[in-house]
């Protein structure tokens, strides 16, 4: 299996200011189609999972100019460039290129 | 605007069986993969499976291989699973996803199983 590694755990963060969350895969995420299949999830408290960012570093839509993805091979980053209140909450990455595996998630608090 | 509504969730006794059940709308059910993920909050996200857009191909995690099973209803647009031979750590929030591997976009709003005697 897969194993997709997150740091840190727990993400203190200041209004207005940069975060970074990281994720590591065991193996490359690079598909057989030339795709890398790397997600990034955000779980608000009490809500489900909702999909921002999809192979690697595409936005979905009505997802903040401010969340962006990047990264190659087997090491990514999560990155929110000012953050805000409602940003606050879990984010997974999971890989989709050899079955399903996720982080162990990143909580993120002010 | 895509909707995944999950239902049936319950508390059965180890051993036991249920069935757990998602609606689907908003989107056209039969052309997409389908899945299950569930979440315990000690253990975070596991993948438990998908099934193919006409229900001939079916992949399970291994930790639920030859006791889940997934199927679906596309004229009902419904996906289901079946969990037999249910233990104390398969308790978690079901969550019934749009996608397969390569595609998994949307999550359900999630249905509590709780395994305890």
């Amino acid at each position: 299996d897969v194993v997709m590694t997150q740091s840190p755990l727990s993400l203190p963060v200041t209004l207005g200011q940069p975060a970074s969350i990281s994720c590591r895969s065991s193996q490359s995420l690079v598909h057989s189609d030339g795709n890398t299949y790397l997600y990034w999830f955000q779980q608000r408290p009490g809500q489900s999972p909702r999909r921002l960012l999809y192979k690697v570093s595409n936005r979905d839509s009505g997802v903040p100019d401010r969340f962006s993805g990047s990264g190659s091979g087997n090491d990514f980053t999560l990155k929110i460039s000012r953050v805000e209140a409602e940003d606050v909450g879990l984010y997974y990455c999971m890989q989709g290129t050899q079955w399903i595996t996720f982080g162990g998630g990143t909580k993120v608090e002010i | 605007e895509v909707q995944l509504v999950e239902s049936g969730g319950d508390l059965v006794q180890p051993g036991e069986s249920l069935r757990i059940s998602c609606a689907a709308s908003g989107f056209s059910f039969k052309n997409y993969w389908m899945g299950w993920v569930r979440q315990d909050p000690g253990k975070g996200l596991e993948w438990v499976g998908n099934i193919k857009q006409d229900g001939s191909e079916t992949y399970y995690g291994d930790s639920v291989k030859g006791r889940f099973t997934i199927s679906r209803d596309n004229a009902k647009s419904s996906l289901y699973l079946q969990m037999d031979s249910l233990r104390a750590e398969d308790t978690a929030v079901y969550y019934c996803v749009k996608g397969g591997t390569l595609d998994l976009d949307y999550w359900g709003q999630g249905v509590l199983v709780t395994v305890s005697s």
